[in-house]
């Protein structure tokens, strides 16, 4: 089976750094996820690494090792807008379409 | 461009009651899915499609049906609801070549 593990909760002050670590057990692995859900919305798409390394993309960045079975999401210069919650999800299978397995989420809270 | 479109946005209905959900996409996307939230789980796969004429099952399939007669729509049949239903429910698609997916705004369903 899947396991995939994310804090339930962090809160941070605006303009600071944030770091939300996401590991997993899982076989198969084809990819690791992260979205972005504001309450009450749907998911929205942040980035995508398949293999080790750092993936930056303006504020946002995610990283993976695949080896260790661990990825973390870096949300730097936090503006209250971050507030959310933010979705690891790995993709298994060996086709190339594969099945999202997601975390149970981790809600971060930005204070002025 | 419309991107996903779930219809209803709520419902309500008595157990035992039956009803389809219905999702949409414009993309021309391959494959299409269907998760539910519950309060401090993660999204979970009901079912899954990677192209007309093709279903298969995800983590919690039970009680509910699914077909794909076109590429654009991937409708989610609840047979005989039941409390335990009772979730926020959310299509998704994705094509071949790009690895995110692209959600519906959700179907907030309660059966009482």
């Amino acid at each position: 089976g899947q396991n995939i593990d994310q804090p339930t909760e962090m809160t941070a002050t605006e303009g600071a750094i944030v770091q939300i670590n996401c590991t997993y057990q899982t076989s198969g692995f084809n990819g690791l996820f992260w979205y972005q859900q504001h309450a009450g919305e749907a998911p929205t798409f942040l980035s995508y690494n398949v293999l080790d390394g750092l993936e930056e993309k303006g504020r946002f960045s995610s990283f993976l090792s695949r080896s260790k079975g661990y990825s973390y999401l870096l949300l730097k210069e936090l503006q209250m807008k971050d507030s959310a919650s933010y979705l690891c999800a790995v993709r298994v299978g060996t086709d190339s379409w594969g099945k999202l397995q997601f975390g149970a989420g981790t809600q971060v809270v930005v204070t002025p | 461009n419309a991107g996903v479109t779930q219809t209803p946005k709520f419902q309500v209905l008595k157990t035992g009651q039956s009803m389809t959900l219905q999702c949409a996409q414009d993309m021309n996307h391959e494959y299409m899915s269907w998760y539910r939230q519950d309060p401090g789980m993660g999204l979970r796969l009901i079912h899954y499609s990677v192209g007309a004429g093709i279903t298969d099952q995800g983590e919690v399939p039970n009680g509910y049906n699914v077909s794909r007669s076109t590429t654009e729509d991937f409708p989610l049949r609840l047979l005989s609801a039941a409390p335990s239903q009772t979730s926020v429910y959310f299509c998704a698609s994705r094509d071949g070549t790009r690895a995110e997916a692209f959600f519906g705004q959700g179907t907030r369903l309660t059966v009482v």
